[in-house]
């Protein structure tokens, strides 16, 4: 089974100010990853995944996450952060070719600060 | 509009009382799945669902059950056996057991 680790629980950013959020799994084996964002009250939304390909992905709104494999890690990124990115932010890994769960993090709360 | 639905958005219970909350998909999903999330514990599986028929329990089954007899719907129902039902419950679904999960948004129970 994989753990997966966020190890911030809170990140507090001024606005227009670079944020990396920090994943990693524990297992070597082929994965999928997954970043999902909650804003208050609602459901998770996808973000942005890995499935294979490019190791470097990229969501609509500015975000990206590196897949590292030697790491074991699956950092999310952004270069300047706005108030509405304010949120809870999830990692979240599956394995590709056995296991039948879907690992989450405990989340990472994002502040951006006006 | 493919999407998840689940209903209602807030609901109170007395406790002692059973409850059910209604998870319905139309994006012909085989796999679904229930969630709870408290404050600073991120999600945690209930129950989960791989196709008509058949489920498995999750890390906290204790005081929960669902049924799955059509695709679209997996209710999760709240027993009274549960310690502690007061938390926000997610339901998800994917195509595949291992493939993105697309989320609903949410069911809040409070038990008074």
């Amino acid at each position: 089974a994989q753990s997966v680790t966020q190890l911030d629980s809170q990140v507090p950013v001024f606005e227009e100010a670079p944020v990396e959020l920090r994943c990693n799994y524990s297992s070597s084996v082929s994965v999928y990853l997954f970043w999902y964002v909650q804003y208050p009250n609602q459901g998770l939304q996808l973000l942005l995944k890995y499935l294979s390909g490019s190791t470097l992905v990229e969501s609509i709104n500015g975000f990206e996450a590196e897949f590292n494999k030697s790491q074991t890690s699956f950092h999310l990124r952004k270069p300047s952060v706005h108030i509405s990115d304010t949120a809870e932010y999830f990692c979240a890994v599956s394995e590709r070719n056995t296991g039948n769960q879907f690992y989450f993090g405990t989340g990472t709360s994002l502040t951006v600060i006006p | 509009d493919g999407g998840i639905t689940q209903s209602p958005k807030y609901l109170f219970r007395k406790e002692g009382q059973n409850v059910t909350l209604s998870c319905e998909q139309n994006l012909n999903h085989d796999a679904m799945y229930w969630y709870r999330q408290d404050p600073g514990q991120g999600l945690r599986l209930i129950y989960y669902s791989q196709i008509v028929n058949d489920f498995q329990k999750g890390d906290i089954a204790e005081g929960y059950s669902v049924s799955r007899e059509k695709k679209e719907s997996f209710p999760l129902t709240v027993t009274s056996a549960q310690k502690n039902p007061t938390a926000f419950y997610l339901c998800a679904s994917s195509i595949e057991i291992r493939g993105e999960q697309f989320f609903g948004p949410g069911t809040r129970l409070t038990v008074l």
